[in-house]
């Protein structure tokens, strides 16, 4: 199907351990994001990317690392699980200047 | 750093009647404006996009107000209904990059 899509939809880890998430989108946007959205906090940048090899921190980045090796995925690494990092992460890809939101990822860290 | 606020935080509404939400940004060297709806659990639904140079802009029952020179974006909607409820999120770019709001989030009762 068309459009953005994330994966996992639901995650519990453990603190400490290595988690991926999944983002993929099929428009050939050359710019995609990051975000997470907690209580109180509201959305919050983690990172971006302009295009394939190009990526650039957020507001938040401490703890994530990302990479970008074809146009159309975007993972997104946590490196040492933290329960601080427990959150609902969103991928959004930009296209025209509307950006356009996955459904996003619950993650819980134990 | 661009600090965006949405005032009311929430509001409640008997069908019929008309929605203004209000938005209001620190640092008017914006490269655009996005109005998002977000249900309870969901990602976020762009409603509409208004470029830096355009002063308002429309979408069915949905219109959306840009002054850039004082920093304000009013999102109007006519005739509410009960499927409106929602949160709406009003986010600015400043470059590619997005900062949100926190939200208004709208009950509407039948």
């Amino acid at each position: 199907d068309a459009g953005i899509t994330q994966s996992p939809r639901y995650k519990i880890t453990e603190t400490g351990r290595q988690v991926t998430l999944m983002c993929h989108q099929t428009w050939s946007h050359s710019y995609m994001f990051w975000y997470r959205q907690d209580l109180g906090h509201g959305l919050r940048l983690i990172y971006y990317s302009a295009a394939a090899d190009i990526t650039d921190k957020g507001e938040v980045s401490d703890g994530y690392v990302v990479s970008r090796s074809k146009t159309e995925n975007f993972p997104l690494t946590l490196e040492s699980a933290t329960r601080s990092q427990t959150s609902v992460y969103f991928c959004a890809s930009s296209g025209g200047g509307t950006q356009y939101f996955g459904p996003g990822t619950r993650l819980l860290v134990l | 750093k661009q600090e965006v606020t949405q005032i009311p935080a929430a509001l409640s509404v008997p069908e019929g009647e008309n929605l203004v939400l209000n938005c209001s940004f620190t640092d008017s060297a914006i490269y655009n404006l996005q109005w998002f709806r977000q249900d309870p659990g969901k990602g976020l639904t762009s409603l509409l996009l208004i470029q830096s140079s355009q002063r308002e802009q429309t979408s069915g029952r949905l219109n959306a107000s840009l002054d850039k020179s004082s920093g304000r974006s009013t999102l109007y909607i006519a005739a509410s209904q009960p499927g409106d409820s929602a949160t709406y999120l009003c986010a600015v770019a400043n470059d590619y990059k997005l900062s949100f709001g926190a939200g208004t989030t709208v009950t509407v009762r039948a």
